[in-house]
């Protein structure tokens, strides 16, 4: 079956540091890929996502390049902010139409 | 536009006690989905919804939890009866349709089952 393997955390990071978070996956086909964030109270936000390969997502200074001959999609932001803190999901969306996510990998930025 | 609406935001039960879960998803948003996300890990997907068809309930414990979506838009998400196994925050998803692949999460249902 589908699966997503991330990073645990957390990390911690000083403000302006650059973070990556590396997500990797196992799928039949080729599945669209996602990064939902969760920030603290609140529901998982899509973040950015890519549906086919070499595609890369941006928003809010991330980014994420769909790699196909590697299976993954790292997360990458060159300086993070203290609101950045949160947790980070990669996710992909494969066959049958159904989200698989990672554990999660959360993220503590420092001033 | 509204987002996903989810109510209520906490429930904090007894094990055995029954529990009902609310879900309004975004207008025009024919695809709806449950999931149930545990402590420190991702969600994982409980039942998804096709209008009113239920098209994938594979991963729904069928023998204490249902789910239903009637008129095809707010669904509800019951427990019965409740385990303490089942605390975790239930989420509701939705999306246009089966080729839009993004979908809009509500900001979940924290359960505590005592």
């Amino acid at each position: 079956g589908n699966s997503v393997t991330q990073m645990e955390g957390p990390v911690t990071l000083s403000e302006e540091a650059f973070l990556t978070i590396n997500c990797t996956y196992t799928a039949t086909g080729y599945p669209s890929l996602f990064w939902y964030v969760q920030y603290p109270g609140e529901g998982l936000q899509l973040l950015l996502k890519a549906t086919k390969a070499d595609d890369k997502g941006s928003n809010k200074g991330f980014e994420a390049t769909y790699r196909k001959e590697t299976t993954s999609f790292h997360l990458e932001k060159g300086s993070v902010q203290v609101s950045d803190s949160a947790v980070y999901f990669c996710a992909i969306k494969a066959a049958g139409n159904k989200l698989t996510f990672g554990g999660g990998t959360r993220v503590l930025v420092k001033p | 536009e509204a987002g996903v609406v989810q109510s209520p935001r906490y429930k904090i039960i007894e094990k055995k006690q029954p529990v009902a879960f609310w879900c309004n998803p975004i207008s025009g948003h024919n695809t709806l989905y449950w999931y149930r996300q545990n402590l420190g890990q991702g969600p994982e997907l409980l039942i998804r919804y096709e209008n009113e068809e239920a098209v994938d309930d594979s991963q729904l414990p069928k023998d204490r939890f249902s789910a239903e979506r009637l008129k095809g838009v707010d669904s509800t998400l019951k427990i019965q009866p409740a385990e303490l196994g089942d605390s975790a925050v239930y989420l509701c998803a939705s999306s246009p349709g089966t080729t839009e692949k993004t979908q809009y999460f509500g900001p979940g249902t924290r359960l505590l089952v005592l």
